[in-house]
């Protein structure tokens, strides 16, 4: 049974650019939520994303997108990327209903 | 809005003590979600352990368990028999809707 799986491991950027982050929930989850983490810091809530749709959102700018597909993988899209968003980037997945999410690996991000 | 504090940022401790790490929450909600989750010098977010805040019964995984007293907002994790491998970040986090909300962490070191 396949846990969370994230692509790709690393990632490096320059200020400006754009990037894809993906994201496949464990086996029987249709629900996806993104964290930001910062170093030394806690995990900060980006977006989820159920049926599709994007159910509930932090305090994260517009550049921040997402897209769930029909098999209920995800993409997080970051656009016009700053050195501020440098971060570990995780995904979660989990059962709606169940309350309970399953990380993946994460994303390493460097934007020089 | 949900607040999460860990008020200790590191704890040491000796192979087969034990320790507790503490964490507090504020909010005005009554039916919410409590975790431990513990991230390794390997990134991956781990649960440790759940606690449904309707249910006055402490959880327990094992050599984890958790002091959950709802009135005082808190919510501490004890861990028994402590082992290398338990040497981790540690956060505590709080579910309410879709959105978990995550403490600072503490770092816990074991030692041999």
């Amino acid at each position: 049974d396949a846990g969370v799986t994230q692509s790709p491991t690393h990632l490096i950027k320059t200020r400006g650019q754009q990037v894809t982050l993906r994201c496949s929930p464990k086996s029987g989850h249709d629900t996806v939520s993104w964290y930001q983490q910062a170093l030394g810091q806690g995990p900060q809530f980006i977006f989820q994303y159920y049926e599709e749709e994007e159910r509930q959102r932090g305090n994260f700018p517009d550049r921040f997108s997402g897209h769930q597909f029909p098999n209920y993988s995800s993409e997080l899209n970051v656009n016009a990327l700053l050195l501020g968003d440098s971060a570990l980037y995780l995904c979660a997945s989990s059962l709606a209903g169940t309350g309970t999410e399953f990380f993946g690996p994460g994303t390493r991000l460097t934007v020089l | 809005a949900q607040t999460v504090t860990q008020s200790q940022p590191e704890m040491s401790v000796q192979e087969a003590e034990t320790v507790t790490l503490s964490c507090t929450y504020d909010t005005s909600e009554s039916n919410y979600y409590l975790f431990w989750y513990k991230q390794p010098p390997s990134r991956q977010m781990i649960l440790v352990i759940r606690q449904e805040a309707y249910k006055q019964q402490n959880a327990t995984e094992n050599r984890f368990s958790v002091n959950f007293q709802k009135a005082a907002k808190s919510f501490s994790l004890k861990i028994s028999d402590s082992q290398l491998g338990d040497t981790a970040m540690y956060f505590c986090a709080f579910r309410l809707y879709s959105t978990l909300t995550f403490g600072k962490g503490t770092m816990l070191l074991v030692s041999p």
